[in-house]
């Protein structure tokens, strides 16, 4: 069975970098699939913020583009998250995954 | 990018009814490959989403029959043959032919 888990910081300051973590078991991202982190923003508004390929091309939303960065480490089959230059407006529960695998959801509030 | 409308945003049915939940494109979702990439998930309150449907009509592993999609080009349904308790929740159309990927806006289904 194909899991995932998110882990970071729940708390960033303004003009900081959010850093996630994906953890996944059960499947090697190197096999198959686009892993991607997607947000939910407080309301129902979700955002799709883009993709590591399972061959390590990316893949970003342009309305983050000049901020965002994911990238991987296969030997400990996870990938992660950089997000530069954060304001409040990017408070939001992050996921990894794919659209069939989700990990359960981190909570990111961007606050001084 | 694409936006995908949701009707209606709300939701009141009473268990063992049929619902059915629109979704509409600005821009045919047929990719060149034959593929629509359209897909449906549901949020059930505090849990990830879930994938229910994929590629227009394709039931995900797993998923109740009750659950059925259809269309086509810019024009999407998923109907919800006899709700249950456990189907509560918010429901997303999301888009993966054009880049970015893009979310409907969400339709919460509720208990009348």
């Amino acid at each position: 069975e194909i899991q995932l888990q998110e882990s970071g910081p729940g708390l960033v300051k303004p003009s900081q970098s959010l850093s996630l973590t994906c953890s996944v078991t059960g499947y090697t991202i190197t096999s198959g699939y686009d892993w991607s982190w997607i947000r939910k923003f407080p309301g129902n508004k979700m955002e799709w913020m883009g993709y590591i390929s399972n061959s390590g091309s990316t893949n970003y939303n342009p309305s983050l583009k000049i901020r965002i960065s994911i990238t991987r480490d296969t030997s400990k089959n996870q990938f992660f998250l950089q997000l530069n230059s954060v304001t409040t407006e990017d408070t939001a529960t992050y996921y990894c995954g794919t659209f069939a695998y989700w990990g359960q959801g981190t909570l990111v509030t961007v606050s001084s | 990018d694409v936006v995908l409308t949701q009707t209606p945003p709300t939701l009141s049915a009473t268990i063992g009814q049929s619902v059915s939940i629109s979704c509409r494109s600005s821009q045919s979702l047929l990719h060149s490959n034959g593929n629509t990439y359209l897909h449906w998930l549901l949020q059930r309150p505090g849990q990830s989403p879930q994938l229910l449907i994929y590629l227009v009509s394709r039931l995900e592993s797993g998923v109740p029959n009750r659950f059925s999609g259809s269309g086509s080009g810019t024009d999407f349904t998923l109907k919800i043959s006899g709700v249950e308790a456990e189907d509560l929740g918010v429901y997303y159309c999301v888009q993966g032919t054009h880049a970015p990927w893009t979310f409907g806006g969400g339709t919460k289904l509720e208990l009348k």
